[in-house]
């Protein structure tokens, strides 16, 4: 079983409020991913960390910005929210390029 | 034109069946992964694979480089089953996803 953590698994928030996004791992993962999913859409990368002090912009742009300052810690950050944002947003971690671990998913509803 | 893309989008099948699922693609990759998404969103990694064939229970992974592409079979399908099957290539350090089948077992 996968110690990949996601907190919260769902919040519905106003327009314009800032909001943070945890995941955590215990495996001691240094790549850390963030993706994001609409209802019934693939997956897409918005940010992945190769290790502590590392973030890179993924393949779909995000308004949404992230940190690595602990191993185990990568949080996604939106400073003013919009309905725009409303979607799944999933974090995973790998070690080196082997299988990635997914956290349960965050369920962010702005309305 | 997606890089992955995966037949069908849709399946239902009645318990007990044999079920296929395919996935093709254009990129070099490094490894291809099945992964199974829960309706509640939760992701599982099935199987990673870069040859060759892999087996777990009643999952089987196929896997033909030279002809990038991939198959997921299911034997003696069950409702339990049922899920959205999601086929994604490592190309580079990044993942890289298909748009996922839902598979859908009736009893």
């Amino acid at each position: 079983e996968a110690d990949i953590y996601q907190t919260p698994r769902y919040l519905v928030i106003g327009t314009g409020k800032k909001i943070t996004l945890e995941c955590s791992q215990t495996m001691g993962h240094d790549k850390m991913y963030w993706y994001q999913q609409d209802p019934g859409m693939e997956l897409h990368l918005i940010h992945y960390s190769y290790g502590v002090n590392s973030t890179e912009k993924g393949d779909l742009s995000s308004e949404s910005t992230v940190s690595r300052i602990r191993t185990e810690h990568f949080p996604l950050t939106l400073e003013s929210a919009r309905p725009s944002h409303t979607s799944q947003y999933l974090c995973a971690s790998s070690e080196y390029d082997n299988e990635q671990f997914f956290g349960p998913g965050t369920r962010l509803t702005v309305l | 034109k997606n890089e992955v893309e995966q037949s069908p989008q849709n399946l239902t099948a009645q318990e007990g069946e044999f079920i296929t699922i395919n996935c093709s693609y254009s990129v070099g990759i490094s490894a291809l992964h099945w992964l199974q998404q829960h309706p509640g969103g939760g992701i599982v990694s099935l199987f990673m694979l870069s040859s060759g064939k892999k087996k777990h229970g009643r999952l089987i992974a196929t896997i033909n480089i030279q002809e990038k592409h991939s198959s997921l079979h299911i034997t003696a399908s069950h409702p339990r089953d049922s899920a959205v099957y999601i086929c994604a290539v490592t190309s580079g350090s990044r993942l890289t996803f298909g748009e996922g089948t839902q598979l859908t077992v009736n009893p």
